[in-house]
């Protein structure tokens, strides 16, 4: 069974600073592993998708890669600001076309 | 852009009623979700469908039933609403695995009281 695993559970920077949220799963066998972000009492907003093949995508100041082999990704966010605060999910697609969360990184971004 | 829409933001009922969470997504989907979210406990799914008139029970069916009458709708059904079914509901819709992965919707804060 797929086990997705966030670090930290929860971070508070200054803004500006460069961060790396973690995520690690048990299973290599993976369609893909998407990101998202979710604010408060919100649903979820796809951030990046990583194709099992991929190594890397990136979006604006967001850079996601993917280590199958070792089951690790991390979410790297350039000069944070604070609408960056949310709560970021990494979630493996495997078996069957279904979704394996991790439990999230409550991320504040301090002004 | 893919979307996916729920009808509620924030539904209130009460204890004993047939609840309706509606769903429904733009994009010729086959396959959609849904889940419940709880603090401490994440992501939850209670069903899904591969396609129309199709369900199949997640985690945590007890309470809940599903309708998938149409490609595009996928229901959420309370049989006899239940104060322990409050939470935030979330329905997602996705192709076959996997090109262009899960799209959420805004979620739907049910309160039963």
């Amino acid at each position: 069974k797929q086990e997705v695993t966030q670090i930290p559970a929860a971070l508070s920077v200054p803004e500006g600073e460069n961060l790396v949220l973690n995520c690690s799963f048990t299973d290599s066998a993976i369609y893909n592993l998407q990101w998202f972000r979710q604010d408060p009492g919100k649903g979820l907003t796809s951030l990046l998708l990583i194709q099992s093949s991929q190594r890397e995508q990136t979006s604006g100041r967001l850079n996601a890669s993917l280590d199958k082999s070792s089951g690790r990704s991390t979410l790297y966010i350039a000069a944070s600001q604070p609408g960056d605060s949310a709560t970021y999910l990494c979630a493996v697609n495997s078996a069957g076309n279904m979704l394996t969360f991790g439990g999230g990184t409550r991320l504040m971004v301090k002004p | 852009d893919v979307k996916v829409t729920q009808s509620s933001r924030y539904l209130v009922k009460r204890t004993g009623e047939k609840v309706f969470l509606e769903c429904v997504q733009d994009m010729d989907h086959e396959n959609m979700f849904w889940y419940r979210q709880d603090p401490g406990l994440g992501l939850r799914l209670i069903y899904f469908s591969y396609d129309v008139k199709m369900k199949e029970k997640g985690d945590i069916p007890e309470g809940y039933s599903v309708s998938r009458e149409k490609k595009e709708r996928f229901s959420l059904i309370l049989e006899s609403a239940s104060t322990n079914q409050t939470s935030m509901y979330l329905c997602a819709s996705s192709s076959p695995p996997g090109a262009y992965g899960y799209t959420f919707g805004s979620g739907t804060r049910l309160t039963v009281v």
